[in-house]
């Protein structure tokens, strides 16, 4: 596709349940990053993956979260046993190569996620 | 650690207002500094940028300053349309490594 693509677009699943969101980048770009964003908060940085190298996971809240690119292209996000904070906006975001020291970050829509 | 920090909203003025958004950062070396926008319903999208001190990033009629002795990108325009209507958000990129952080955004509404 032209842009990056993101799906579900919306979840709702109960509290104690896993859930997995996808993050399809465009093709060609070699890093990828996820956000959260809740309602009212800026872009909260979980992690990111460039190329080949071992990913940067600094920024994932807990254990309970997790992310796999396979082949560098497709990633997938994990949460498991959700709980109602996990409640947010999942961006994923890519850039081609050699594209980082301009900025350029590419969004999907995002998934919508909700814990009930 | 690196941060944004910018102007809470919402935001709401009449057609052909002026603009400010104020945006301030904190950073260790010499950030790359954006504005991304968020219209109804779509994707965050790069709306300017500037990579060092005293550079103007412009696009659309609006336009930030990268001020370093004040630590600070506010976004303006002259005059506002009902189309620029949407959720604007400050980001940096961190002089190393390859972190971006982003303020909490402000809603912005533009009123026939």
């Amino acid at each position: 596709g032209a842009g990056v693509s993101q799906s579900p677009s919306n979840k709702v699943t109960e509290k104690g349940k896993d859930v997995e969101l996808r993050c399809d980048p465009i093709s060609g770009h070699t890093a990828l990053y996820w956000y959260r964003q809740s309602l009212g908060q800026g872009l909260e940085f979980l992690i990111y993956f460039q190329g080949n190298s071992a990913p940067d996971k600094s920024g994932l809240p807990s254990d309970r979260f997790s992310a796999e690119r396979t082949g560098g292209s497709v990633s997938t996000l994990t949460i498991q046993r959700t709980q109602q904070e996990d409640s947010a906006v999942y961006l994923c975001a890519s850039t081609p190569p050699g594209a980082l020291n301009t900025g350029e970050l590419f969004f999907g829509e995002g998934s919508r996620l909700t814990v009930l | 650690g690196d941060s944004v920090t910018q102007m809470e909203g919402p935001v709401t003025l009449s057609e052909e207002a002026f603009l400010t958004i104020n945006c301030t950062y904190t950073a260790t070396g010499y950030p790359s500094l954006f504005w991304y926008v968020q219209y109804p319903g779509e994707g965050l999208q790069l709306l300017l940028k500037a990579t060092k001190a005293d550079d103007k990033g412009s696009n659309k009629g609006f336009e930030a300053t990268y001020r370093k002795e004040t630590t600070s990108f506010h976004l303006e325009k002259g005059s506002v349309q009902v189309s620029d209507s949407a959720v604007y958000f400050c980001a940096l990129r961190a002089s190393t490594g390859n972190q971006f952080y982003f303020g909490t955004g402000t809603s912005l509404t533009v009123i026939p």
